[in-house]
């Protein structure tokens, strides 16, 4: 099984539509987790960490389910700007993070 | 704004070479991480460091070596290139006073082995 986990979509969604991913992790003893958003030929860059009782920035909410072993994302009222590569993000020990393969969300007009 | 620079953005070696990859960053921060990324296998970490000279392997280092003599320099040393190393280098880096540090990425190096 994979440390990380997540659908590789890709999502296609229309405009205005709410759309959540979630990602799986392996290692019970994971102490942060991230989601980062990538866009085509660009670098990853944070766009929230998630908090053990799930927090909001806007349009975007993060939760985690420590039972089940897993975050999730939800957008709401995407916009075509959203259109990027979601990745998680989930810290083990000692400063290492491991990545999920991203998940691919495209905002339709 | 923290900023990470990587001395190449393409680069193209034949295999059997020597092929250093370098990393700048100009916040102070204490890890440094080299990745690699490939379609459908995400990000995978390469070698991490934690401080001037010190250095931890990742996922897959093998193949691969690093150096870091200065604090604000990370640099991956591919001994002998081959064509199975031809991917998407990425270099990271963060504090180390938090669980919940952001790492920063620079904009990559694509390499290609002939």
């Amino acid at each position: 099984r994979k440390e990380v986990e997540q659908d590789p979509g890709p999502f296609n969604v229309p405009e205005g539509a709410t759309v959540a991913f979630n990602c799986t992790y392996s290692n019970s003893a994971s102490q942060s987790f991230f989601w980062y958003r990538q866009d085509c030929r660009k670098e990853p860059k944070l766009l929230m960490s998630v908090y053990s009782s799930g927090n909001e920035d806007g349009r975007f909410t993060a939760q985690l389910n420590r039972a089940s072993q897993y975050i999730s994302l939800l957008i709401r009222d995407s916009k075509l700007s959203d259109s990027a590569t979601y990745l998680c993000a989930v810290r083990g020990g000692y400063q290492k993070v491991t990545f999920g393969t991203g998940t691919k969300l495209q905002v339709i007009p | 704004d923290v900023k990470v620079t990587q001395s190449s953005r393409y680069l193209v070696k034949r295999t059997g070479e020597k092929v250093f990859l370098e990393c700048v960053q100009d916040m102070d921060h204490e890890n440094m991480f080299w990745y690699r990324q490939d379609p459908g296998l995400g990000l995978r970490l390469i070698y991490f460091s934690y401080d001037v000279k010190m250095k931890e392997k990742g996922d897959i280092p093998e193949g691969y070596s690093v150096s870091r003599e200065k604090k604000e320099r990370f640099s991956l040393i591919l001994e002998s290139a081959s064509t199975n190393q031809t991917s998407m280098y990425l270099c990271a880096s963060s504090l180390s006073d938090s669980l919940y540090n952001e790492q920063f990425f620079g904009p990559g190096t694509r390499l290609t082995v002939l």
